[in-house]
């Protein structure tokens, strides 16, 4: 089955700074790679996805890449704010599939 | 429209009680899907039901069960438990027929004492 790893665990940015986030993947059948938000106490929430027909996606402060040779794809947020502070779960899974095989997750700290 | 609804939201048992947990889709979604948060170890996959069959399931014993209505609710029981199963029940919903966002509800957290 497919294993996800993330990199780092934990992450401390100061507002204003660029934070990225790295995933790989195992299975090369997978081809839909989705980043959720998990605020405290609350729950995940999609942020941006990305299938295997485009490299690159962005959606204003974030982005995110993919590189499908090396298995391995990567959140990108500028200009991070205090409200960015949060836990980021990467995803992958193959076309098909409703579930995910989520990464340990991110969890980023962005202070004033 | 509502979002996906777990009941109940916290619970406390005992060693060897069981539990029944339940979500309830957003309307119109067909998949539902269940993962247990623990400290450290992200989101693990327990089961996926799409119209009443369950479709995929993670790496838990079997004392990890589930099923699914007609209506599309969802319910999942633990029997038998066991410290190691307190942690934060989280499903999620989705048409189910194309790969695609999950929608979560805010979770079942079950403390075993």
């Amino acid at each position: 089955g497919e294993n996800v790893e993330q990199h780092p665990s934990t992450l401390s940015v100061q507002e204003g700074d660029s934070a990225v986030i790295k995933c790989t993947y195992s299975d090369s059948a997978s081809n839909y790679f989705p980043w959720y938000k998990q605020e405290l106490g609350k729950r995940p929430q999609l942020i941006i996805d990305i299938r295997s027909n485009v490299g690159e996606k962005k959606d204003q402060r974030i982005a995110v890449t993919l590189n499908k040779t090396a298995k391995h794809f990567s959140l990108h947020i500028t200009e991070t704010q205090p409200e960015d502070s949060a836990v980021y779960f990467c995803a992958a899974t193959p076309s098909g599939y409703s579930t995910l095989t989520f990464g340990k997750g991110t969890m980023l700290l962005v202070s004033p | 429209k509502a979002g996906v609804t777990q009941t109940p939201r916290y619970l406390i048992k005992t060693r060897g009680q069981q539990v029944t947990l339940s979500c309830s889709p957003i309307s119109g979604h067909r998949s539902v899907s269940w993962y247990q948060q623990t400290p450290g170890q992200g989101l693990q996959f327990l089961f996926e039901y799409f119209s009443e069959t369950q479709r995929n399931k993670g790496n838990f014993p079997g004392r990890f069960s589930g099923r699914q209505f007609s209506n599309s609710r969802s319910e999942m029981n633990v029997s038998t438990l066991e410290l190691g199963d307190s942690a934060l029940y989280l499903c999620a919903s989705s048409f189910g027929g194309v790969t695609g966002e999950l929608f979560f509800g805010e979770g079942s957290r079950l403390t075993v004492l």
